[in-house]
């Protein structure tokens, strides 16, 4: 059946220092990894995303890598600082699935000055 | 452009009632899809509404279910409610084109009691 996994389900890091959250999914169809930030009290909120026909995509901080063959992507944020502190999720969805995203149960990323 | 809009924000309902949430999705976007967050399950798709016709349904008992207007609106119904429907209603909507773009509403939080 269609599963991702996410890791770690916590991760404490020191303002300036770099997290890393690991994803992998069951369903070798899967072609679109959204990963969405969620602070307490809020919505989702669409942060960066990859399709299967790229490696690696970057935007400021935040850059995600999808290994296809091992069936994983991974998020990494550089410099981190205390606004990153949220709840990340991973998500995967293919062709056909129309809009169906499978998420992962969720990274508690916490920043400390 | 207006975000994603729900309503309402907060409802509290007994054992047995039914209730109706909204989501209006962002203007121009006709895909909305509907989700439910808890602590212990996570993030689990609901259904998925595009021009009037649901394409595509999760795993979750006849007592959910949805419709779209032809204004892109859309509600999820949940009738004989049970305590375990406690929990975040999310909807999202996707722009036109872009494949698997979603963007969240900010939710509608149900208690059940």
């Amino acid at each position: 059946g269609e599963n991702v996994e996410q890791h770690p389900s916590t991760l404490s890091v020191q303002e300036g220092d770099s997290a890393v959250i690991k994803c992998t999914y069951s369903d070798s169809a899967s072609n679109y990894f959204p990963w969405y930030k969620q602070e307490l009290g809020k919505r989702p909120q669409l942060i960066i995303d990859i399709r299967s026909n790229v490696g690696e995509k970057k935007d400021q901080r935040i850059a995600v890598t999808l290994n296809k063959t091992a069936k994983h992507f991974s998020l990494h944020i550089t410099e981190t600082q205390p606004e990153d502190s949220a709840v990340y999720f991973c998500a995967a969805s293919k062709p056909g699935g129309y809009n169906k995203l499978i998420f992962g149960a969720g990274t508690r990323l916490a920043v400390h000055p | 452009k207006a975000g994603v809009t729900q309503t309402p924000r907060y409802l509290i309902k007994t054992r047995g009632q039914q209730v109706t949430l909204s989501c209006s999705p962002i203007s121009g976007h006709r895909s909305v899809s509907w989700y439910q967050q808890t602590p212990g399950q996570g993030l689990q798709f609901l259904f998925e509404y595009f021009s009037e016709t649901q394409r595509n349904k999760g795993n979750f008992p006849g007592r959910f279910s949805g419709r779209q207007f032809s204004n892109s609106r859309s509600e999820m119904n949940v009738s004989t409610l049970e305590l375990g429907d406690s929990a975040l209603y999310l909807c999202a909507s996707r722009i036109q084109g872009a494949e698997n773009e979603q963007y969240f509403g900010p939710g509608t939080r149900l208690t059940v009691t």
